[in-house]
């Protein structure tokens, strides 16, 4: 069974960071390309950015790019955000999803929530 | 950037009742068009990919259809557990964009 797992939100001030994780399991993660995706509290979905399977491409939404990397290391089979210079309107859920061999997200995690608040 | 349009909004339909739910690609998205279920205080999942292929799993009375720049979602005989949030999501090219929403309720 696919299974992802994030970890690592929480409460942060604005102008700090924070780094995101997803564990992997159920499927070869080393195989896939991951994504992460957002959803700000009572919002829609927003893809945030896109690592190929040996993390030779890498893309990002305009709206964090310069901001947040995404980063993966197969050998742990664990996905990454890290996140700086957060904003408020980077509170979001952010869940970490995988992308199918056609490109769709066919897998998706619960999600961890990210609070950028004084 | 391809912005996706759907509509209505919030669709409020009974049950046993055929739905459709729209999506408009800004520019041609050639069929890679997704539509993603979310119920609430769940994560999305994947109902439909490529316009018409439905995902492993999902009931019968859910199909696509579309092209060029128009989509849509069909439920034939809608069901209470229907209730939810459908997005649609266009993997054609980056950045990759979903739409708003539409909210489907029971009358």
């Amino acid at each position: 069974e696919v299974q992802l797992v994030e970890s690592g939100g929480g409460l942060v001030q604005p102008g700090r960071s924070l780094k995101l994780s997803c564990v992997a399991s159920g499927f070869t993660f080393s195989n896939y390309g991951m994504n992460w995706i957002r959803q700000a509290p009572g919002k829609g979905l927003e893809w945030v950015a896109y690592i190929s399977s040996g993390s030779s491409y890498i893309y990002y939404a305009e709206t964090v790019k310069g901001r947040f990397t995404i980063s993966r290391d197969n050998a742990k089979n664990t996905l990454y955000l890290q996140m700086t210079s957060l904003r408020s309107e980077d509170t979001a859920l952010y869940y970490c999803a995988r992308s199918s061999w056609e490109g769709y997200f066919d897998y998706w995690g619960q999600g961890v929530m990210v609070t950028v608040s004084s | 950037d391809i912005q996706m349009t759907q509509s209505p909004s919030v669709l409020s339909a009974s049950v046993g009742d055929r739905v459709t739910l729209n999506c408009k690609a800004s520019q041609n998205i050639n069929k890679y068009l997704n539509w993603y279920q979310q119920k609430l205080g769940e994560a999305p999942k994947l109902l439909i990919y490529n316009t018409n292929n439905l995902q492993t799993g999902i009931p019968s009375r859910f199909s696509g259809s579309g092209s060029g720049t128009d989509y849509t979602l069909t439920i034939s005989s809608l069901q209470p557990e229907d209730v939810a949030t459908y997005f649609c999501f266009q993997h054609n090219s980056w950045p990759l964009t979903f739409g708003s929403g539409t909210k489907l309720e029971i009358k």
